[in-house]
């Protein structure tokens, strides 16, 4: 099973701050996705990467984030000034050559 | 965009019996078709999945058939166990019958099974 792995599992975070997740995809794979799930809701995706470039983004996916690939390997999603709103598990995901393989996920919290 | 739909969004069902869960979607570029399991606090992980120039497909106890012209597909569950239980969701994607892309999924479908 291809591994993806985030960290952190949970972060909390106050209302306003910044926060950065972290995701650690299938070894060397250009196609990178993140997705939100507000708890008890479907997944939604957020915005997909590719070869270092945004290649699509929804309209969540507003001027509060970012993604960034900091160095060769992982790769991060920014929140600049977290909401309330924004309390949900975060998955990072790559394709794999059956399926779309999601992480572990990130469990934000915003008080 | 793409829109999917999903129901029901509850389903509970007697140990034994069968499951079926639908899905209908708006785009007709769409031609990848995945079905997802999510227990409690833990990922989606892919359960079975069809791509468009199939109608349907099978893996032991779980089938899914797609109805390109209707534009739905579903999700068959036959002699459900109680580890059945958790939520399923429907997705898809327009990359060629491909997993790469944006999926984009339905609403959720909580499966409860009851010994």
């Amino acid at each position: 099973e291809p591994e993806v792995t985030q960290t952190p599992s949970h972060q909390v975070t106050q209302m306003g701050q910044e926060v950065i997740l972290r995701c650690v995809p299938i070894s060397n794979h250009l196609y990178f996705y993140w997705y939100r799930q507000i708890l008890g809701q479907k997944v939604e995706f957020l915005v997909s990467f590719y070869n270092n470039e945004i290649s699509e983004k929804s309209e969540i996916f507003d001027d509060q984030f970012s993604v960034e690939r900091p160095d060769g390997s992982n790769f991060t999603l920014k929140i600049r000034s977290t909401k309330l709103e924004d309390s949900a598990m975060y998955f990072c995901a790559t394709p794999g050559e059956a399926e779309q393989f999601f992480g572990p996920g990130t469990r934000l919290t915003v008080l | 965009g793409e829109n999917v739909e999903q129901h029901p969004s509850t389903l509970s069902v007697q140990e034994g019996d069968s499951a079926v869960i639908k899905c209908t979607y708006s785009d007709s570029a769409s031609n990848y078709f995945p079905w997802y399991k999510q227990e409690l606090g833990k990922r989606p992980q892919l359960i079975i999945d069809i791509r468009s120039n199939v109608g349907e497909k099978k893996d032991q106890r779980i089938a899914v058939t797609l109805n390109k012209t209707a534009k739905h597909f579903s999700l068959h569950i036959t002699e459900t166990q109680p580890e059945d239980s958790a939520v399923y969701f429907c997705a898809a994607n327009d990359a060629g019958g491909t997993s790469y892309g944006k999926l984009t999924f339905g609403q959720g479908t909580i499966l409860t099974v009851h010994p």
